[in-house]
């Protein structure tokens, strides 16, 4: 079965780093691109940025420049996204999300999210 | 930046009546448009691609047209599982969503 599977919940302080994982299965990791997109509570859809699974490149929107790192892990069809200096208004859902690369970079299928509270 | 703005903000409709959804894109992205729908606690699920394009396992009721700069979402007879908020995204330039409208029972 093709699915995304996130990690669980976190609960940061103001200042700390978050790393979320998304696991792959079910089709070949490497043909795809992630997506990062966040969604605060009550907002709508805010894209972060993604990576090219086979060449590891990536593009991260300037909101994020500094802040953020997304890699891959071939060997466990792992991407994740790492977030640092975090502060409350990143409180969050946090989505992978997968494309196609070079056959257009719309979302064929989302992770569960992983939720992200920033709170003293 | 391509700027995606959604209208209305929120749709009241009757189950069983058309809904109509409207996307415009700050400059032409081609057909690269696509629409999603999420239910309140759930990740967004792919409805539409390439503006017109059904994602698989999509019912025949939704469909999409438009391109350039002009896009819109139809749900010919809504049903009771279609309330939900739907985004608009292109992926022209890099990607960037819509802010979303919520389609509510009116």
């Amino acid at each position: 079965q093709v699915q995304l599977l996130q990690s669980g919940a976190e609960v940061k302080k103001p200042g700390a780093s978050v790393k979320v994982s998304c696991k792959a299965s079910g089709y070949t990791f490497s043909i795809y691109g992630f997506t990062w997109v966040r969604q605060a509570p009550g907002q709508g859809l805010e894209r972060m940025g993604w990576i090219i699974a086979y060449n590891a490149n990536t593009n991260y929107e300037q909101k994020f420049q500094g802040r953020v790192t997304m890699t891959t892990d071939t060997s466990t069809s792992t991407a994740y996204m790492e977030l640092r200096s975090l502060i409350s208004d990143d409180t969050a859902v946090y989505y992978c999300a997968t494309f196609i690369y070079g056959s257009g970079s719309y979302l064929t299928l989302w992770g569960q999210g992983t939720l992200v509270t920033v709170s003293s | 930046e391509i700027v995606m703005t959604q209208s209305p903000a929120t749709l009241s409709v009757s189950p069983g009546e058309r809904a109509t959804l409207s996307c415009r894109a700050s400059q032409s992205v081609s057909s690269n448009l696509a629409w999603y729908q999420q239910k309140p606690g759930q990740a967004p699920r792919l409805l539409i691609y390439g503006a017109s394009t059904r994602a698989t396992g999509i019912p025949a009721r939704f469909s999409g047209s438009g391109s350039g700069t002009e896009f819109t979402l139809t749900i010919s007879s809504l049903q009771s599982e279609d309330f939900a908020v739907y985004y608009c995204q292109q992926y022209n330039n890099w990607q960037t969503f819509g802010q979303g409208t919520k389609v509510e029972i009116k």
